[in-house]
């Protein structure tokens, strides 16, 4: 039982450089979100999708992207990262159509940007 | 938006003791969560509580729904309960299941 998986956990790149951060769980969760956690301000939601082919924006989405061609797999790519983008990120999934929304939260990947 | 506030943001325990963290949200929520991130970084559910008790181990929790208010309670505390505790809404009038973090307490379990 794999559950969520993120990778990698830690990544150092420099300003200006496309990063892809990878998600992928095991559950068949509809529902998939990307969180930033940075000092003094908790998470807080970047994108989230419902379903395969669906998404939308968070709370702070500039600068971020997101795909999701099959249900597993959410990636959230930096087009050009900046220094502010260093921080931790963290990926969710949850089924709230089977059940309570009890989100589960990946290891986490550690971003730094030089 | 709807706030979630979280206290103490710090709290420094002996081992053994008893505590109390709390949770108020300004607006009517239909999910509530716990979580423990420990000193690895690695978030961890403790609860599901949109309303009532639960209890798990030396662990429990109360949210009073119709007061906005959630309480964690932590007795005979252990090392291994330091960490940051965060309190995470979806607020009712939202169907996209979001959740809203506070910005956690800070817990440390001296021996």
């Amino acid at each position: 039982d794999a559950g969520i998986t993120q990778s990698p956990r830690y990544k150092i790149t420099e300003t200006g450089r496309q990063v892809t951060l990878m998600c992928h769980q095991t559950w068949s969760h509809s529902y998939m979100f990307w969180y930033r956690q940075d000092l003094g301000h908790g998470l807080r939601l970047i994108y989230y999708s419902a379903a395969a082919d669906i998404t939308d924006k968070g709370e702070v989405p500039d600068g971020y992207v997101v795909s999701r061609s099959k249900t597993e797999n959410f990636p959230l790519t930096l087009e050009s990262a900046t220094r502010s983008q260093t921080s931790v990120y963290f990926c969710a999934s949850s089924e709230p159509h089977r059940g309570p929304n009890i989100q589960y939260f990946g290891a986490g990947t550690r971003l730094s940007v030089l | 938006g709807i706030q979630v506030e979280q206290s103490p943001p710090d709290l420094i325990l002996q081992e053994g003791a008893n505590s109390t963290l709390r949770c108020n949200f300004s607006d009517s929520v239909n999910n509530l969560q716990w979580f423990h991130q420990n000193p690895w970084g690695q978030l961890i559910n403790l609860f599901y509580i949109p309303s009532g008790t639960k209890q798990n181990g030396r662990l429990s929790a109360t949210t009073v729904a119709t007061e906005r208010y959630s309480l964690l309670y932590i007795s005979s505390s252990q090392t291994t309960d330091s960490g940051v505790y965060f309190c995470a809404v979806e607020r009712s009038a939202d169907s996209s299941y979001k959740l809203i973090f506070g910005s956690g307490t800070r817990l440390l379990v001296r021996p």
